[in-house]
């Protein structure tokens, strides 16, 4: 039981290239989020979804696409990276039952755009 | 928007003491989770708090989900060395699904 795995783990990118991030869930969990996390501040939610063929925009959706269309996986793109898009991004996955709100987190990729 | 503030930002601690950290806000929350994140990795959740009022213990952790719905506390017995790294507080809206709210975090450092 891996729980939620992202690749790749570095990242660098120049200004104006393109890229996917992917984040894969084991644990049969309905909801996958996206955040972005930078220094001295809480994590931001980017987009996330509820379920396969769903997503959604979160906080900071914008520069950045998702896609859901798998049950296991959440992909975040990337279209034409900027410098501030530097940041760590982390994947996580939770279940909507009945007590159970807690969201599982990747170990999170870490992207620079130069 | 929503938003959460952590106290204290940062604290430096005497191994064997103990922690105490607070998240508050001028909103009100369903639910608190705490989480842990060391350095390079992701965060991990440590105690999940669902009623006002409610005290939730995880081995040496200790967390309280306020009576008034807008703050909760994390407290940290006999701290030890791998006790270091960011806490998290996140609040979880009324009426907006499972979305929650993270605060800044509290960096905690434990001298030997």
């Amino acid at each position: 039981n891996a729980g939620v795995t992202q690749t790749p783990k570095f990242r660098v990118l120049k200004t104006g290239q393109s890229m996917t991030l992917l984040c894969a869930q084991d644990m049969n969990h309905e909801y996958m989020y996206w955040y972005r996390q930078d220094p001295g501040m809480g994590l931001r939610l980017i987009h996330y979804s509820v379920g396969e063929g769903t997503t959604a925009k979160g906080e900071v959706p914008d520069g950045y696409n998702v896609s859901r269309l798998k049950k296991q996986n959440f992909l975040l793109g990337l279209e034409s990276a900027a410098p501030s898009q530097t940041s760590v991004y982390f994947c996580a996955s939770s279940s909507p039952g009945s007590s159970s709100y807690e969201q599982y987190f990747g170990p999170g990729t870490r992207l620079t755009v130069t | 928007g929503q938003q959460l503030n952590q106290s204290p930002q940062s604290m430096f601690i005497q191994e064997g003491e103990d922690v105490s950290m607070n998240c508050t806000s001028s909103s009100i929350f369903n639910t608190w989770l705490w989480y842990k994140q060391d350095p390079g990795e992701g965060p991990v959740l440590l105690i999940a708090l669902y009623k006002a009022g409610e005290l939730t213990s995880n081995g040496r952790l200790t967390a309280q989900f306020g009576i008034t719905r807008k703050d909760s506390f994390l407290n940290i017995s006999a701290s030890i060395p791998s006790d270091v790294g960011i806490y998290f507080c996140a609040g979880r809206v009324p009426n907006y699904g499972q979305n929650f709210v993270f605060g800044p975090g509290t960096r905690l450092s434990v001298l030997p």
